[in-house]
């Protein structure tokens, strides 16, 4: 079965240090996303990709960055982890077409001290 | 800018009862409102989804009502179940070329027996 996969699902990083969370979805979707999930936030937007080569800043994209350099894979970068990083990351994924569901990966903990 | 306002935070509802969560939306570009249910541990997972072009979508024990003009859209689950405790979160996408889902903060739901 086609499917989205997260990792690590858990990780504790020092503050400062460079961290990437990796994303794989076997669906072949040109669109993948990456979200944070905080309490009282929801879940908020950090960068998306409509493509190979394609990416773009959401609503929360600072101290953030990713590269699509193929289809199935969206990796997220953290490059100084701050404290303020700490939350749950969500990576999704969809076809093309308004309206069309976007699938969400089980999710990655990660913890900055 | 918060663009899709959710209430309530937290919900407790009586096994058989009604839960009614509600969202507002202020984007008219929106055209696309989905649900998604997310249980603890996990990613959210599309529950349902309706488009500005009806008033009500009803799958199940879920339905949702849609106010054009008001720019709000509710979910309702009929016949509650303790199963059915998880956070519930509404989002709206624009659509026209673009994909990323904007959320609501979430709702917890608790179904008592």
């Amino acid at each position: 079965d086609a499917e989205i996969t997260q990792s690590p699902r858990h990780k504790i990083t020092e503050t400062g240090r460079q961290v990437t969370l990796a994303c794989h979805q076997t669906w072949n979707h040109n669109n993948m996303f990456w979200y944070r999930q905080d309490l009282g936030h929801g879940l908020r937007l950090i960068h998306y990709s409509y493509g190979v080569q394609d990416t773009n800043k959401g609503e929360v994209s600072d101290g953030y960055s990713v590269s699509r350099s193929n289809t199935e894979d969206l990796p997220l970068t953290l490059e100084s982890a701050a404290s303020s990083q700490t939350s749950v990351y969500f990576c999704a994924s969809s076809e093309s077409r308004s309206g069309n569901t976007i699938y969400f990966g089980e999710g990655s903990w990660l913890t900055v001290v | 800018q918060q663009q899709v306002k959710q209430s309530p935070q937290s919900l407790i509802v009586q096994k058989g009862g009604i839960s009614i969560i509600n969202c507002a939306y202020e984007n008219t570009a929106f055209d696309y409102f989905p649900w998604y249910q997310q249980f603890p541990g996990k990613g959210p997972a599309l529950l349902i989804a309706i488009r500005p072009d009806v008033s009500e979508k009803k799958e199940g024990r879920f339905t949702i009502s849609f106010n054009k003009s008001a720019k709000q859209f509710s979910l309702h689950i009929m016949d509650s179940q303790p199963g059915d405790s998880a956070t519930y979160f509404c989002a709206a996408s624009p659509g026209a070329g673009s994909y990323q889902l904007t959320f609501g903060k979430g709702t917890k739901l608790s179904v008592i027996p």
